[in-house]
């Protein structure tokens, strides 16, 4: 159980255009899903913290209007790189939350290359 | 006072032998303490987790120590094997997860 997926696995886009990036949790209901991102032989960074049907709270330092996220569901989160430029391209991973559990669980990840 | 500090950043252990990875913390609203194996590509597993309120976890060949007084904790990989060569990450959490910088173990087989 406690499977999270994501969507794309990978892809590749041209600077100022914009990307959607999927996140679901296949067996749980997630009442909170977080989004990472993950720079080569780095740490993760949390980017902002998604409650679904309300807005997400973002850390500091993370445009709130370039990384657009909507979490529609209790399932379902959606990342949006909006306007990507090549110093966007990373490793974004999210991970969710069962309602009412502390364990974080993470999806494979999306490489995202801005040419 | 937010930060996890993990160490080493990289360790070579040889099939068989115990890695042990350990991390310190600062923050004592701390009250979650998991491990994350993540390998190339992929985005991190959670492997085993440990609250505050007891000093010693074990799951499968995956041991974590926690030293509440001290403020740290460790991971332990009994009976090591190749397949094993992976990043290891702490984490400790309040509201949110913060992660250790990672440790790169590689067993030699």
């Amino acid at each position: 159980g406690a499977v999270v997926s994501q969507h794309p696995s990978w892809v590749i886009c041209k600077s100022g255009t914009s990307v959607k990036i999927e996140c679901r949790s296949l067996d749980f209901q997630a009442t909170t899903m977080f989004w990472y991102r993950q720079f080569p032989k780095q740490s993760l960074m949390l980017m902002a913290t998604s409650n679904e049907g309300s807005k997400a709270t973002y850390e500091q330092g993370v445009e709130k209007d370039k990384f657009l996220i909507n979490h529609a569901s209790l399932t379902l989160s959606t990342l949006t790189v909006t306007s990507a430029h090549p110093e966007d391209s990373s490793f974004y991973i999210c991970s969710a939350s069962p309602a009412g559990l502390y364990e974080q669980y993470f999806g494979p990840g999306t490489r995202l290359t801005v040419t | 006072q937010q930060q996890v500090k993990q160490s080493p950043q990289s360790l070579i252990v040889q099939k068989g032998g115990i890695p042990i990875i350990n991390c310190a913390y600062e923050n004592t609203a701390f009250d979650y303490f998991p491990w994350y194996q993540q390998f190339p590509g992929k985005g991190p597993a959670l492997l085993i987790a440990i609250r505050p309120d007891v000093s010693e976890k074990k799951e499968g060949r995956f041991t974590i120590s926690f030293n509440k007084s001290a403020k740290q904790f460790s991971l332990h990989i009994m009976d090591s094997q190749p397949g094993d060569s992976a990043t290891y990450f702490c984490a400790a959490r309040a509201q949110k997860l913060v992660f250790g910088q990672g440790t790169r173990l590689t067993i030699n087989p």
